[in-house]
C-alpha cells in the first residue's frame, strides 16, 4: 500500500460553501497530482506539481486551484462549490527516477457531493 | 487524437475462471502502458508496467501482454478470486513531455461470482 493520503474521504456540502481537499505523502516524491473523476469514466488530471512552489493545470479545465507549500502536501481548494463539481477526486504522486518510466502511486479519493 | 479504448467495457465471470481484457491506443509516441486495478470507492492500484520492448509481463495470477506494432494489450487473470472484482484501468504514457503524459481508459468493471 502506498503512503498517500487523503482527507476527507466522503464530503457533503452545500453550494457556495468553500472547501479545501487534502493530500499528503511520505514517499519523498517531488511529482504530485490531483485527478477528477466521474462514475464509469476515465480520469481527467486537472492539477499536477513538479515540486514546492510549481503548479500547473492538466487538460480538464477545473475551477479548482493548488498549492505546494511543502514536499509532501498538495491540497486542493473550491472557492465556491457548485452541484458540477460533484465528483471523485484522485490524488497521486509519483516517483523521482528515470524521466518516463515512473511509478504513479493514488491516495484512496475524497468522493464530494454538493447539493 | 491520443485515445485509450478498453473493451469490454463489462465482464461477469465465475470464481476460478480465466479472463482477459483488452486495450487499443492510438498514444503516440509510445513510452509505456500499464494495467491498474481500482475497487470501488478506492485510487487504482498499479498491476504492470510494459514499455516498448516488453511484449510480456506477469504480477502473480495477472500476465499482461502488449504488441506496440498493433498497438494492444491484454491482461489475462488466471483463476479468478471473488477479490478479483474491480476496475481494470489500462493507462499509457507517452514521451513527448517532460511530465510523461498519461492517458486512461475508461476501465473494464469485472464481477466474479461465487
Amino acid at each position: 500500500e502506498a503512503d498517500i493520503y487523503q482527507t476527507p474521504r466522503y464530503l457533503v456540502i452545500g453550494t457556495g460553501k468553500k472547501i479545501t481537499l487534502e493530500c499528503s505523502q511520505t514517499m519523498g516524491h517531488d511529482k504530485m497530482y490531483w485527478y477528477q473523476q466521474d462514475p464509469g469514466m476515465e480520469l481527467h488530471l486537472i492539477h499536477y506539481s513538479y515540486g514546492v512552489n510549481s503548479t500547473e493545470k492538466g487538460d480538464l479545465s477545473s475551477e479548482s486551484t493548488v498549492s505546494r507549500i511543502r514536499t509532501e502536501h498538495f491540497p486542493l481548494t473550491l472557492e465556491s462549490a457548485r452541484p458540477s463539481h460533484t465528483s471523485q477526486y484522485l490524488c497521486a504522486s509519483s516517483e523521482n527516477g528515470g524521466r518516463h518510466v515512473y511509478e504513479q502511486y493514488f491516495g484512496p479519493g475524497t468522493r464530494l457531493t454538493v447539493t | 487524437k491520443n485515445q485509450v479504448e478498453q473493451s469490454p467495457q463489462s465482464l461477469i465471470i465465475l470464481e476460478g475462471k480465466n479472463c482477459t481484457l483488452q486495450c487499443n491506443y492510438t498514444v503516440s509516441p509510445f513510452s509505456n502502458l500499464r494495467w491498474y486495478k481500482q475497487d470501488t470507492g478506492r485510487g487504482p492500484v498499479s498491476l504492470t508496467i510494459m514499455t516498448f520492448s516488453e511484449n510480456t509481463k506477469s504480477n502473480g495470477r495477472y500476465t499482461a501482454t502488449l504488441d506496440a506494432d498493433t498497438k494492444q494489450s491484454s491482461l489475462h487473470i488466471t483463476a479468478s478470486q471473488l477479490s478479483d472484482s474491480a476496475s481494470y484501468i489500462c493507462v499509457v504514457s507517452d514521451r513527448g513531455s517532460t511530465l510523461g503524459r498519461l492517458y486512461f481508459g475508461r476501465g473494464t468493471q469485472l464481477t466474479v461470482w461465487p
